[in-house]
């Protein structure tokens, strides 16, 4: 069964203290990794969408890197504004379950000033 | 672009009731789909539709109905609501099925008395 296992649960870090957040995934064929983020009362929103192992991508303080067993996010000298819900999800190549997002439980992340 | 729109943003039901979560989109996106989001459990795929007239079921679809007669809307039919149904509903839409970022709208916020 496709399993995404996000962790830590939550995170509170204080503002510029550096940190990682962790995805884990099993899955019988990766299409892609994607990471969102979601602000209390609202829709994920879209940060990066990762292909490959060996892949990275930034943006800001956020860079998103794979690895054929897990996706880290980290995050560089935070600010209280990215204070939010970080949702990890996967999509399966092939299979019935193709196109489907499969996510994690997300982590929780606060940055104190 | 207004992106991924729903309404109502919040909703109150009595068991048995039935009602219509709206979506839109006018991105030009072929596939849209509906999630919900509960406490621990994170988001799961409950209808999805690859194109206008085609739709098929996610994790989660029983007590759902769902049609698509125009690329931009996507309603998702609450058939006779149960107080399992109280959750936040988000609608997506991507360029296409696989492989490409999912945009999620607001949400509505179904509370089954």
């Amino acid at each position: 069964e496709d399993q995404v296992t996000q962790s830590p649960e939550a995170l509170r870090l204080q503002e510029g203290e550096s940190s990682s957040l962790n995805c884990s995934y099993t899955v019988s064929g990766l299409r892609g990794l994607f990471w969102y983020r979601q602000d209390p009362g609202k829709g994920p929103e879209f940060l990066f969408t990762l292909y490959s192992a060996g892949e990275e991508k930034e943006k800001e303080r956020l860079k998103a890197t794979l690895t054929k067993k897990e996706s880290f996010l980290h995050i560089t000298a935070p600010k209280p504004e990215d204070s939010a819900t970080y949702l990890c999800a996967v999509q399966i190549a092939g299979g019935t379950s193709y196109g489907k997002l499969t996510f994690g439980q997300g982590t929780i992340l606060t940055v104190h000033p | 672009n207004a992106g991924v729109t729903q309404t109502p943003k919040f909703q109150v039901l009595k068991t048995g009731q039935s009602m219509t979560l709206q979506c839109a989109q006018d991105m030009n996106h072929e596939y849209m789909s509906w999630y919900r989001q509960d406490p621990g459990m994170g988001l799961r795929l409950i209808h999805y539709s690859v194109g206008a007239g085609i739709t098929d079921q996610g994790e989660v679809p029983n007590g759902y109905n769902v049609s698509r007669s125009t690329t931009e809307d996507f309603p998702l039919r609450l058939l006779s609501a149960a107080p399992s149904q109280t959750s936040v509903y988000f609608c997506a839409s991507s360029y296409s099925l696989a492989g490409f970022e999912q945009f999620f709208g607001p949400g509505t916020r179904l509370t089954v008395l």
